[in-house]
């Protein structure tokens, strides 16, 4: 049962072009959404994060919105860099960022010059 | 000056071994995570503590104990290494503070044999 979702398992996109990362969960009672950047042989390593009294966080070329009717979440980069090639993880956690995160399958992402 | 180091990054054994997996982090947080990511990518927690007391205890079988020394440090012990084992294990961090992320550790890939 996977409560979070990213149906798109791969995104090409060019250098300079918006970049839209989705992703769905199916729990109403998440709170905390987060967004992590993987590259190979590293960690996950935190990007952007969204509270659910919230439905917009930005942090410069990285914007979150959050779609709570809809359970949706999505990532836009603007504009993509050759440098944001990496998996993007989802995750979700009841209870804030300190609970257990579900993370989604991933989104490999690759922008091309 | 790494944030959560986890020793070693590669581990190749028999099955029916037993191992361990070391977790550092030098981020002063108070609570850290075990995760497994298994073959199909899927990024699931394992464990949690909250200095040194154990708060999260996903259905894991019980050939797997963490073990924390201190606040600072959760390692992970696996008995009886099976085929199944094999995998990339993260180590994180987290603060007290319910709005600030997690971090990762570079991962252990455990290969069984």
């Amino acid at each position: 049962d996977q409560q979070v979702k990213q149906n798109s398992p791969s995104l090409s996109v060019q250098e300079g072009r918006i970049s839209i990362l989705n992703c769905d969960y199916t729990n109403s009672m998440f709170d905390y959404f987060l967004w992590y950047k993987k590259y190979p042989a590293e960690g996950p390593t935190f990007l952007i994060s969204i509270s659910s009294i919230k439905d917009k966080n930005e942090d410069g070329r990285f914007t979150v919105f959050l779609n709570k009717s809809a359970k949706h979440l999505s990532l836009h980069i603007v504009p993509s860099q050759p440098g944001d090639s990496a998996v993007y993880f989802c995750a979700a956690a009841v209870g804030g960022a300190t609970n257990k995160l579900i993370f989604g399958t991933g989104t490999l992402l690759a922008v091309q010059p | 000056d790494t944030a959560v180091s986890q020793t070693p990054k590669y581990l190749v054994t028999q099955m029916g071994n037993d191992k361990s997996i070391k977790c550092e982090q030098n981020l002063g947080h108070d609570t850290m995570y075990w995760y497994k990511q298994d073959s199909k990518k899927f990024l699931k927690i394992m464990f949690s503590y909250n200095n040194k007391e154990l708060i999260i205890n996903e259905t894991v079988p019980n050939r797997f104990s963490p073990k924390s020394p201190d606040k600072a440090h959760l390692n992970l012990h696996i008995n009886s290494l099976e085929l199944g084992d094999s995998a990339v294990y993260f180590c994180a961090s987290g603060p007290t503070d319910s709005n600030q992320p997690q971090h990762f550790g570079d991962g252990t890939r455990l290969s069984i044999l």
